[in-house]
């Protein structure tokens, strides 16, 4: 069946350490993996997806598919990060989201 | 300006009276979906269109409904709300399943 798993519903980081929220998906084939940020009370916007490859606002994510991973990073994290984060697999015709990660980054 | 929009943002109503939540997207986009957010569980799609008069069920379609008579337009109806229901509704479309989502601001609905 087709999946995606965030194990971690919150995560606090103080402002400049690094951040890593974690995704784990389950899917056949080759996976096309997506984060989107949802910032309070705003809608939710695509921070990156990993064919692009590019680092938006200072994340990357990698896909190790040994792992079936695709871990959110930031290596500094700054009090504008915190946000709900979400981590989005399309299945064949289903679009898949795990049930998000909420970071706050402290002062 | 490129938008997804949504109407209402707000609703407030009691068990058993017919609603309807307008989507409307300005992009052209085929595929259009809808999901119902709740705490602890993300986001979950109700019904996904991958084009006009191509619907299908998602993971929590009980109790909806939806049609797509034009690309651009994809109401969500509930026929009979109940409790249960009280959620935050996003609508969002893209060029198709593998692209980006574009999402609509969301209705908070309350059903009593």
């Amino acid at each position: 069946a087709q999946r995606v798993t965030q194990p971690e519903k919150l995560l606090s980081v103080f402002k400049g350490a690094p951040v890593e929220l974690k995704c784990n998906y389950s899917y056949s084939g080759s996976p096309e993996l997506f984060w989107y940020v949802q910032y309070s009370r705003q809608r939710l916007q695509l921070l990156l997806r990993h064919i692009s490859r590019e680092s938006i606002k200072g994340f990357t994510a990698d896909l190790n598919k040994g792992e079936t991973s695709f871990h959110l990073k930031k290596p500094f994290a700054q009090e504008e990060d915190s946000a709900m984060y979400y981590c989005a697999l399309p299945g064949t015709y289903k679009y898949i989201f795990g049930t998000g990660t909420r970071l706050k980054v402290l002062a | 300006e490129a938008q997804v929009t949504q109407n209402p943002r707000y609703l407030i109503t009691v068990t058993g009276k017919k609603l309807t939540v307008t989507c409307s997207q300005n992009m052209n986009h085929e595929y259009m979906s809808w999901y119902r957010q709740d705490p602890g569980l993300g986001l979950r799609q109700i019904y996904y269109s991958m084009n006009v008069e191509v619907t299908d069920k998602g993971d929590v379609p009980e109790g909806y409904k939806v049609s797509r008579k034009e690309k651009r337009n994809f109401p969500l109806i509930l026929e009979s709300p109940s409790p249960n229901q009280t959620s935050l509704y996003f609508c969002a479309s893209s060029s198709g399943i593998y692209y980006e989502q574009y999402f609509g601001p969301g209705t908070r609905l309350t059903v009593t």
